[in-house]
């Protein structure tokens, strides 16, 4: 069974750029979460996704940050404008349902120069 | 929220040697996992463990929910077991989110 993927792996951009994060959850899973890790330090949670709709999104900066889950499978995590102070590995995870075992992938690591 | 707390926060054993780590949680909790992130980034899952104890090779894990704590115990350390170990809890309470530690940074001597 595949695990969850994301993509990019590694970016880099400029100050003030867009850029955007694309994450598979594993089959079947419900419930999608996008967490920031900042170097030495525990991931920390942006947004939680039951199915299509965002349950908590208290802690994403909605002044710059947005996501998306569309069908309820893939989900988009965009930075637009991007500042140094973003960079940092950007972990998504699945779980079958909420308050159950999530699983993670491998993060986008970023880097805004 | 709740607060999670892992000790020690850093540890440095010899290969072949054991050892504990620990994790206080402020409150009760419906989800408790250990995780291992590798010097790559990735996050491992070791242990999904609310309450109770599992083995898994050398890695054993314990929950006693009611003290509110649980311990990984590695024996027999590997190089390979260094990394950092995270603990991370949630409450299905309101919208209590899966709340991680700080981590204990694990270092394993040749």
């Amino acid at each position: 069974e595949a695990g969850v993927v994301q993509s990019p792996r590694y970016k880099i951009i400029e100050k003030k750029q867009p850029v955007a994060f694309w994450c598979n959850p594993i089959s079947g899973h419900n419930t999608l979460y996008w967490y920031l890790q900042n170097l030495g330090q525990g991931p920390e949670l942006l947004i939680r996704y039951e199915n299509e709709e965002a349950v908590d999104d208290s802690q994403l900066p909605k002044d710059r940050f947005s996501a998306e889950r569309l069908k309820g499978v893939d989900s988009t995590l965009k930075i637009q404008p991007a500042e140094l102070g973003d960079s940092a590995v950007y972990l998504c995870a699945s779980s079958l349902v909420s308050f159950t075992e999530a699983f993670f992938g491998q993060g986008t690591r970023l880097t805004v120069v | 929220g709740i607060q999670v707390e892992q000790s020690p926060p850093d540890l440095i054993l010899q290969e072949g040697a054991n050892s504990t780590l620990r994790c206080n949680f402020s409150d009760s909790v419906n989800n408790l996992q250990w995780f291992h992130q590798n010097p790559w980034g990735q996050l491992i899952n070791l242990f999904y463990i609310p309450s109770g104890t599992k083995q898994n090779g050398r890695l054993s894990a314990t929950t006693v929910a009611t003290e509110r704590y649980s311990l990984l115990y590695i024996s027999s350390s590997q190089t390979t077991d260094s990394g950092v170990y995270f603990c991370a809890v949630e409450r299905n309470f309101g919208n209590e989110k899966l709340t991680f530690g700080t981590g204990t940074r694990l270092t394993i001597i040749p």
